[in-house]
C-alpha cells in the first residue's frame, strides 16, 4: 500500500524559534496532501491543503503567515511553524492523496510531535 | 458545526465480542466514509471504507453498516482482540473538489483479555 513518512517524528524547540516539518509520500506522487493537527485525545483537525506547485488552502482560523506550507514537489510537502509558542504544541499529521482509482482514499504519515518550551 | 458525530467515546469490550461504533453525518454531499484506527503516538491507518451505494462492506472481521436515509454508519469489530484496543475516528468526504476528510470525535476501545 501508499507510504507516507514524516520527519522529524518529534521535536522540542524554544519559544520564538522556527520549525519544519516534512512529508514525503514514499512510492506514489501526490498532488494534493493534507496537514492536520491533533491535540491529546481530540480528533484530528485539518489544518491546510498542500498543492504541487500552487499555494495551499488553509482552513478557517489557521493563520498562514504562522503556518507555512510549501509543496515543492510531487512527493514533499513540508509545514513551517514560524516563531513557535507553548500553544503550539501539539501533533502535527500529513497525508496524501494517490492518484488513480481509488482517488479518495487519504494515507496518512506516522505524525511529528512538537513540544515548544 | 460538528458534521460527523461519533459515539461512544470510549467502549470496553471483552475479548471475543463484538464492538460497535456508530457516526452520524449532516451533509448529503459527503459520499465517502472511511474508518481509521490510530494507536498512541501514530498516524491514522485505513481500516475500510464505503460508498454510499452500498449497505455494507465486509473485510475479515471488519464490516461497515451504511444507512443513507438515516445518514447514519457503523463500524462492527467482531471477535474482538486485545491487539484492537485503539482510537478508531469516522471520516467523510465529498465528491468535489479537494476531498478533505471531516472527522468524528474519536472512539476509545479497550479489549479485555
Amino acid at each position: 500500500g501508499a507510504v507516507v513518512s514524516q520527519h522529524p517524528s518529534w521535536v522540542i524547540c524554544k519559544s520564538g524559534t522556527s520549525v519544519k516539518i516534512e512529508c514525503r509520500s514514499l512510492d506514489f506522487q501526490a498532488t494534493t496532501m493534507f496537514w492536520y493537527r491533533q491535540f491529546p485525545k481530540q480528533s484530528l483537525m485539518l489544518m491546510a491543503t498542500s498543492n504541487e506547485g500552487s499555494k495551499a488552502t488553509y482552513e478557517q482560523g489557521v493563520e498562514k503567515d504562522k503556518f507555512l506550507i510549501n509543496h515543492a514537489s510531487l512527493t514533499l510537502s513540508t509545514l513551517t511553524v514560524t516563531s513557535a509558542h507553548p500553544e503550539d504544541s501539539s501533533f502535527y499529521i500529513c497525508s496524501a492523496r494517490e492518484p488513480g482509482r481509488n482517488q479518495e482514499t487519504q494515507y496518512f504519515g506516522p505524525g511529528t510531535r512538537l513540544l515548544v518550551l | 458545526q460538528q458534521q460527523v458525530k461519533q459515539s461512544p467515546q470510549s467502549l470496553i469490550v471483552q475479548k471475543g465480542g463484538i464492538s460497535i461504533i456508530n457516526c452520524a453525518y449532516e451533509n448529503t454531499a459527503f459520499d465517502y466514509f472511511p474508518w481509521y484506527q490510530q494507536f498512541p503516538g501514530k498516524g491514522p491507518a485505513l481500516l475500510i471504507a464505503i460508498r454510499p451505494d452500498v449497505s455494507e462492506k465486509k473485510e475479515g472481521r471488519f464490516t461497515i453498516s451504511f444507512n443513507k436515509s438515516a445518514k447514519q454508519f457503523s463500524l462492527h469489530i467482531m471477535d474482538s482482540q486485545p491487539g484492537d484496543s485503539a482510537t478508531y475516528f469516522c471520516a467523510a468526504s465529498k465528491g468535489t473538489g479537494r476531498r478533505a476528510l471531516t472527522f468524528g470525535s474519536g472512539t476509545r476501545l479497550q479489549v479485555q483479555p
